[in-house]
């Protein structure tokens, strides 16, 4: 049972545009969630997280959106660049024991940005 | 400053054959984390140190792997008797704290079993 899903497997989005990637979780004590960004053959790069309290954190390019009620979040890169090129995922931590401090991650989204 | 590394980067084993996998995390760093990436997948939580505790190895898959960090600095993950479903990219991750903050990964080592 896949608690954090990213539904789109890829996504191509031209340069100087909104790239948007999106993420669903099932857990509801999911409490803490984060993007990484990963090249290949590399280990995945902290990029940028938000916790339950909020509903935007921004950085720079990057913002990601959380809406509780939906159990959805999403990364908006704003403009996109040529070398944000690489798979993102999306992961979650959460509750008591285990949950506190195991982050649970979606399958990835690759994306393309096409300059 | 450096951030984790990890060693080999790639290894292939024969079947049947014993292998470590080393991490050694950021300076300072309470938590230790392995995890599991299979391809086309995302990491999978194997097991978390805290200092030199063990404190969950709950995601090892079987009892042929086995995770240490004896001076709460580097860590070695031990994989007995290799299997062809052992082959994945191994994740080594650091915190500075264990909960609700981000973990810093390795480049992984790519194990392949033959």
């Amino acid at each position: 049972d896949q608690q954090v899903k990213q539904n789109s497997p890829s996504l191509s989005v031209q340069e100087g545009r909104i790239s948007i990637l999106n993420c669903d979780y099932t857990n509801s004590m999911f409490d803490y969630f984060l993007w990484y960004k990963k090249y290949p053959a590399e280990g995945p790069t902290f990029l940028i997280s938000i916790s339950s309290i909020k509903d935007k954190n921004e950085d720079g390019r990057f913002t990601v959106f959380l809406n509780k009620s939906a159990k959805h979040l999403s990364l908006h890169i704003v403009p996109s660049q040529p070398g944000d090129s690489a798979v993102y995922f999306c992961a979650a931590s959460g509750g008591s024991g285990a949950g506190s401090y195991q982050l649970t991650f979606g399958k990835g989204t690759k994306l393309s940005v096409i300059p | 400053g450096a951030g984790v590394s990890q060693s080999p980067r790639y290894k292939v084993a024969k079947r049947g054959q014993d292998v470590a996998l080393r991490c050694d995390p950021i300076s300072g760093h309470v938590s230790l984390f392995w995890y599991q990436q299979a391809l086309g997948q995302g990491p999978e939580f194997l097991t978390y140190f805290q200092n030199e505790a063990q404190l969950d190895k709950s995601g090892l898959p079987s009892d042929r792997f086995f995770a240490e960090r004896p001076e709460g600095s580097v860590s070695t993950l031990k994989i007995q008797r290799t299997q062809q479903e052992d082959s994945a990219v191994y994740l080594c991750a650091s915190s500075p704290t264990g909960t609700n903050y981000e973990q810093y990964f390795g480049p992984g080592t790519r194990l392949t079993v033959t």
